[in-house]
């Protein structure tokens, strides 16, 4: 069964750092692109970032470039967003999702990240 | 960024009726090289992530009831629920996976009515 478990989320201070991580079982980790949803209360999901299976692709969006750093680590199956530079904006509850060629059919339950001072 | 708009916002439909979801993107979805439309639909509930109920525009997910549709081509998509039960209540999302980044439609909050 595949399953993805996000961790790492919690209330921080604007301009603080967070490093989210999401765990993987269930399936061959390295065989994967994974990406990063966050989804804002009440608002609908928003893509932030993407890595291909041996970190050597790394993608974001605008608002989260030169913040958010996306990793993995294939042998611990482990996925990782390294959150700095954080605002009020960046309140969210945080997903990993796993692509395929069906675009995210499995998602984690999310971590939720509140910014506020 | 291709721009995904969902309407309505909101939908009430009663038990057993169809209720109807339509998606546009801002520029086409559809890749030539498979004739294959890259854009999936996803049902939300409270406090859960998204569900893949749909997947290139019209393949439906493993173990999502037949009652769940999806339709169209190029820019213009649509979800058919064909026959409204209580379990479908929640707030349902087109997303284009054609181009990073991937981008989602605002959502359509379905009710009973």
């Amino acid at each position: 069964e595949v399953q993805l478990v996000e961790s790492g989320g919690g209330l921080v201070q604007p301009g603080g750092s967070l490093r989210l991580s999401c765990a993987a079982s269930g399936f061959i980790f390295s065989n994967y692109w994974m990406h990063w949803v966050r989804q804002a209360p009440g608002k609908g999901p928003v893509w932030i970032s993407r890595i291909d299976h041996d970190g050597s692709v790394r993608n974001y969006t605008d608002s989260v470039k030169g913040r958010f750093t996306i990793s993995r680590d294939n042998a611990k199956n482990t996925l990782f967003l390294q959150m700095n530079s954080l605002r009020v904006e960046d309140t969210a509850v945080y997903y990993c999702a796993r692509e395929s060629d069906r675009s995210y059919e499995f998602w984690g339950q999310g971590t939720l990240v509140t910014v506020s001072s | 960024d291709i721009v995904m708009t969902q309407s309505p916002d909101s939908l009430a439909v009663s038990l057993g009726e169809r209720a109807t979801i339509n998606c546009k993107s801002s520029q086409s979805v559809l890749y030539s090289t498979n004739n294959k439309n890259y854009l999936a639909w996803y049902q939300q509930k409270p406090g859960q992530p998204p569900k893949l109920l749909i997947y290139w525009a019209s393949t439906r997910e493993s173990g999502v009831p037949d009652r769940f549709s999806g339709s169209g081509s190029g820019t213009d998509f649509t979800l058919t629920i064909s026959s409204l039960q209580a379990e479908d209540v929640a707030v349902y999302y087109c997303q284009q996976y054609y181009r990073t980044p991937r981008t989602f439609g605002q959502g359509t909050k379905l009710v009973i009515k």
